[in-house]
């Protein structure tokens, strides 16, 4: 199985401030690499698919990048709304896998 | 409206099995793969199978191979989980979600969760 790898398993972090978040696969997972974002007793919420793209609705300040092995969510200026679980998911075969996740809470 | 609706909270013995549903609506059922991914208390996402509704071929994690078995009603549009020899380690949270038959096994739409407990 492919195993993801997250880090910072937490972080805290201001209104307006730039976060980064990285995932790394155990291998190459090419650019099969989806986004969630999960707020407590609420399921996931997918924000980027495919490393880089950004799923409908889902606002400008979310970007995803890499390939491969390494890949990062970047949130440009961190909202109120934003503060929550975020998680990473291979996509590239079976069984998926997922990260353990990251927890931005409010500095 | 494009929806999952999941079935209502379960409290089960340990070695019971337990049934959960998931009705998809608002969307073409036979053009996504349903999944089931669940999170035990305070944990991460698991992953535990995906049902083709067309066609009704699935695909488990090792894991839980021959204790998991995943069903659909193309009639009702309604996909079944059913998990045998229930453990105090399936308590969880249980979520459907879909990913697109051909776009990759990416998850744009999740049921509300349904809560499995497992207790003597």
């Amino acid at each position: 199985d492919i195993q993801m790898t997250q880090s910072p398993s937490s972080l805290s972090a201001s209104v307006g401030d730039r976060v980064t978040i990285t995932c790394r696969a155990s291998q190459s997972i090419s650019r099969s690499l989806n986004w969630y974002h999960q707020k407590p007793g609420k399921a996931p919420k997918l924000l980027i698919y495919d490393a880089s793209s950004v799923q409908s609705g889902v606002p400008s300040r979310f970007s995803g990048s890499g390939s491969g092995t390494d890949f990062n969510l970047t949130i440009s200026s961190l909202q109120p709304e934003d503060f929550a679980i975020y998680i990473c998911q291979h996509g590239y075969t079976i069984p998926l896998t997922f990260g353990g996740g990251t927890k931005v809470d409010i500095k | 409206q494009v929806l999952l609706v999941q079935s209502g909270a379960e409290v089960k013995k340990p070695g019971a099995s337990v049934r959960l549903s998931c009705e998809a609506s608002g969307y073409t059922f036979l053009s996504y793969y349903i999944h089931w991914v669940r999170q035990a208390p305070g944990q991460g996402l698991e992953w535990v199978g995906l049902i083709n509704p067309s066609g009704g071929s699935a695909n488990y994690p090792q894991k839980l191979q021959g204790r998991i078995t995943l069903t659909r009603d193309t009639s009702t549009s309604t996909v079944f989980m059913d998990l045998s020899g229930l453990r105090s380690e399936d308590t969880a949270v249980y979520y459907c979600a879909r990913s697109h038959a051909y776009l990759g096994f990416l998850f744009d739409l999740w049921g509300q969760g349904t809560l499995v407990t497992v207790s003597s």
